[in-house]
């Protein structure tokens, strides 16, 4: 089973702030990543697959990139709205995994 | 627009048993794999069953296999989960997922409590 890591378990950064967000595999995946949103009380929502490519409808303030072991996950300029729970997956090996989040908090 | 909508969570007893449903509207539902993907409370996701969109294949988590069973029927674009023998640990919110065919989860339902207690 692939282990997907993410880090921080917390980020608390400040609205107009940018945030990273690091995913680690425990074996190559190549880009079969994506990133997931979470907000309290909501299913997740898909924000990026193929480890860069955005979602329908998703801002241009997510970006993701990284291959192979490592990816990240940046949102360039924090809105109030993108204060949630981020999960990386792999879909690269089954069975499919999930990493276990990272909470962006207002500092 | 896609929408999946689950039903049939609940409490239920430890050794137990419950069926979720989940209805699919807004895409060709036959086209999909779906899954099941859970969420005990304040923890992470942790991906359940696989159903291929023709059902000819199913995958189970190891931590639900011979207990829960996977379904479908195309022709009332409705995806089934049986859970039989449950535990407290399969206290969770259980999501409706469809996948793309690289098995990345595009979209959502809103999700059903289950919940397993004496």
């Amino acid at each position: 089973e692939v282990v997907m890591t993410q880090s921080p378990a917390t980020l608390s950064v400040s609205p107009g702030e940018r945030a990273t967000l690091s995913c680690r595999a425990s074996q190559s995946v190549s880009i079969s990543l994506a990133w997931y949103q979470q907000k309290p009380g909501q299913a997740p929502r898909l924000l990026i697959f193929g480890a860069s490519t955005r979602a329908t409808g998703i801002p241009a303030r997510f970006s993701g990139s990284g291959s192979g072991t490592e990816f990240t996950l940046t949102i360039s300029s924090l809105q109030s709205e993108d204060f949630a729970v981020y999960y990386c997956q792999q879909y690269n090996n089954w069975p499919l995994t999930f990493g276990g989040g990272t909470k962006i908090e207002i500092k | 627009q896609v929408q999946l909508v689950e039903s049939g969570g609940g409490v239920v007893q430890p050794g137990g048993s419950l069926r979720l449903s989940c209805a699919a509207s807004g895409f060709t539902f036959s086209n999909y794999g779906m899954h099941w993907v859970r969420q005990a409370p304040g923890k992470g996701l942790e991906r359940v069953a696989f159903i291929r969109y023709d059902g000819s294949n199913t995958y189970y988590a190891d931590s639900v296999k011979g207990r829960f069973t996977i379904s479908r029927d195309n022709s009332k674009n409705t995806l089934y989960l049986q859970m039989n023998s449950l535990r407290g640990e399969d206290t969770a919110v259980y999501y409706c997922v469809r996948s793309d065919t690289l098995h990345y989860f595009d979209y959502w339902g809103q999700g059903t409590q289950v919940t397993v207690s004496s």
